[in-house]
């Protein structure tokens, strides 16, 4: 059984880009949820994916936005970055059956 | 809104120590908690997932309870071992499509 997978595992951005990170799911598993790590604190929710479509936000503004692909794989995407979106990006996946997420190792993304 | 706190902030003890970490919430509406170990710069773990039935759960040296109605949950630790150290994440899921809240985390260092 593979476990849920992210890449890159680092990147830096430049403030004002757009940065694209990408999440493969456990298999079996219908459910990607995304979350903002910042240094110190705990993981704060962005959004969810339930077969393809989103089923809850958190409060992050429309330049964060996500995708979830036929087979459960999920982008975030984060468009004119700003410096304090500096932070470690998990993502996060769960079964029909079962609300217990398992998570991926994370992106640490710098914005300069 | 459903608030998370985790106490201590940090710890520090002896190998060999028994410890309890402490996490506090707020909303007794939930679905279940979990807590999670996190290594520095790394994503997370679980530990132990709670169902808001249950009163408790144990895996290996750990042991969980829940407190539904008081809003409170322990982390056990038995006999500490240096491979311990990290940090600690509680997190609860509420009902329907709700996803996790965190704490903040409590640091462990466990020294040989």
């Amino acid at each position: 059984e593979t476990g849920v997978t992210q890449s890159p595992t680092h990147l830096i951005k430049t403030r004002g880009q757009q940065v694209t990170l990408r999440c493969s799911s456990q298999s079996g598993h219908n459910t990607v949820s995304w979350y903002q790590q910042a240094l110190g604190q705990g993981p704060q929710f962005i959004f969810q994916y339930y077969r393809e479509e989103e089923n809850g936000r958190g409060n992050f503004p429309p330049r964060f936005s996500g995708l979830q692909f036929p087979n459960y794989s999920s982008e975030l995407n984060v468009n004119a970055l700003e410096l304090d979106d500096s932070a470690l990006y998990l993502c996060a996946s769960s079964g029909a059956n079962s609300y217990e997420q398992y998570f991926g190792p994370g992106t640490r993304l710098t914005v300069t | 809104k459903q608030e998370v706190t985790q106490i201590p902030a940090a710890l520090s003890v002896p190998e060999g120590e028994n410890l309890v970490l402490n996490c506090s919430f707020t909303d007794s509406a939930i679905y279940n908690l979990q807590w999670f170990r996190q290594d520095p710069g790394k994503g997370l773990t679980s530990l132990l997932l709670i169902q808001s039935s249950q009163r408790e759960q144990t895996s290996g040296r750990l042991n969980a309870s829940l407190d539904k109605s008081s809003g409170r949950s322990t982390l056990y630790i038995a006999a500490s071992q240096p491979g311990d150290s990290a940090t600690y994440l509680c997190a609860v899921k509420g009902s329907g499509y709700s996803t996790l809240t965190f704490g903040k985390g409590t640091m462990l260092l466990v020294s040989p």
